[in-house]
């Protein structure tokens, strides 16, 4: 089944600096990948997603990236703040089947 | 729409009680998931059902876990007898096409069994 690997677990930046996080995947028939923002108590709500016809997608200060030879996607945040500070998931699914979730990363931005 | 409903936001009980947790997915969405969040094992896969048929229940930690969807508009998660292990936010999610489109997540019920 699908295996999903993030990194890193923790991260803490300063406000302005961006932030990168990565993840790979095991299944190569996944072909949706979507990063799902979580902040204390809440639920976990999407903020991007990137199907496995496209290499990149941008919005605003957000960006993913998908190496699908490398099984390989990237979460990018630019000009960090501190409302950014959450848990992010990174997932992966195919059509009709589960979505399995990375183990999250922490990211804690510091004012 | 009011989005992904669960209920109760938050259930107390004593080790050996059944519990039961509800969900109302949004209305037109095909497909229902139950995950349970905890800080050691991120968020899991119980099982997912489509079209209330359950399609794979292979996360289902052990016979003391059960799911059902009599109908398109409820899902029951339900543990006889509960343990304190079993202590966890659970959330129920809802998608019209997974693999195209994203989960939509209820606020989740934080689960506490002592």
């Amino acid at each position: 089944g699908e295996n999903v690997e993030q990194h890193p677990s923790t991260l803490s930046v300063q406000e302005g600096d961006s932030a990168v996080i990565k993840c790979t995947y095991s299944d190569s028939a996944s072909n949706y990948f979507p990063w799902y923002k979580q902040e204390l108590g809440k639920r976990p709500q999407l903020i991007i997603d990137i199907r496995s016809n496209v290499g990149e997608k941008k919005d605003q200060r957000i960006a993913v990236t998908l190496n699908k030879t490398a099984k390989h996607f990237s979460l990018h945040i630019t000009e960090t703040q501190p409302e950014d500070s959450a848990v992010y998931f990174c997932a992966a699914s195919k059509g009709g089947f589960k979505t399995i979730f990375g183990a999250g990363t922490r990211l804690f931005v510091k004012a | 729409d009011a989005g992904v409903i669960q209920s109760p936001r938050h259930e107390v009980t004593e080790m050996g009680q059944e519990v039961t947790l509800r969900c109302k997915p949004i209305s037109g969405h095909d497909y229902l998931f139950w995950y349970r969040q905890t800080m050691m094992r991120g968020l899991e896969l119980l099982i997912y059902f489509n079209n209330n048929v359950p399609i794979d229940d292979s996360g289902m930690p052990e016979d003391r876990f059960s799911a059902k969807m009599p109908n398109a508009s409820f899902s029951t998660l339900k543990i006889q007898p509960s343990e304190p292990r079993d202590s966890a936010v659970y959330f129920c999610a809802s998608t019209n096409l997974p693999g195209r489109s994203p989960l939509h997540f209820g606020n989740g019920t934080r689960l506490t069994v002592t």
